[in-house]
């Protein structure tokens, strides 16, 4: 039973460039989290989505930030016309429906925009 | 709204010694989860221990237990016989629990040192 799988796990992009991060939760989970944690600070909730819906977006940025989960496929974190202040690690996670125990996280994708 | 604090930035011990993460938090509710989270170097987020809120036990895992203070809204992370494998971030978190689905709420993190 394969884990939160995200990817790529390094992704670099100029300023202004588009940056989609993906990732595939656990087999049989509904939900999937994405967390911003920027350099020697915690993580930061993002999102919450189930399949086709978002169900919280308080934590996303109101502009050139957009998350999806389809029906089909994994879920994508979108950064539109990075800067260098979208520099930092992104994770996943994801818990089935119902669930009263943790999210299990990916091992991120560290985004570097130069 | 839920938050999390960590009011230590960095912790040091000495190896097989013994040290205390502390976290705060603040909720409404009344049915919740309460995790401590390690994060070595490569980043991954490894879950150390779990604590649900309606279990007055503190929760126990080999070297790894908890101090779980509820009226206190206090969840310490006890490290006994401190290995050179225990250094890293430590996350405390939060997650509700009172519906499915709820997103984690992490703190600060807290930088463990150990020392050989």
């Amino acid at each position: 039973n394969a884990g939160v799988m995200q990817n790529p796990r390094h992704l670099v992009r100029r300023r202004g460039q588009e940056a989609r991060l993906r990732c595939s939760p656990m087999k049989g989970h509904s939900h999937v989290y994405w967390y911003r944690q920027l350099p020697e600070e915690g993580l930061k909730f993002m999102v919450y989505l189930q399949k086709e819906n978002i169900i919280d977006e308080s934590g996303m940025p109101k502009e050139r930030f957009s998350a999806e989960f389809p029906k089909e496929g994994p879920s994508i974190l979108r950064i539109q016309q990075v800067v260098r202040g979208d520099s930092a690690a992104y994770f996943c996670a994801s818990s089935p429906w119902g669930s009263n125990t943790e999210a299990f996280f990916g091992q991120g994708t560290r985004l570097t925009v130069v | 709204a839920q938050t999390v604090t960590q009011s230590q930035p960095e912790m040091s011990v000495q190896e097989a010694e013994t040290v205390t993460l502390s976290c705060t938090y603040d909720t409404s509710e009344s049915d919740y989860y309460l995790f401590w989270y390690k994060q070595p170097p490569s980043r991954q987020m490894i879950l150390v221990i779990r604590q649900e809120a309606y279990k007055q036990q503190n929760a126990t895992e080999n070297r790894f237990s908890v101090n779980f203070q509820k009226a206190a809204k206090s969840f310490s992370l006890k490290i006994s016989d401190s290995q050179l494998g225990d250094a890293a971030m430590y996350f405390c978190a939060y997650r509700g629990g009172d519906t499915g689905g709820f997103k984690t709420i992490f703190g600060a993190g807290t930088r463990l040192f150990v020392k050989a």
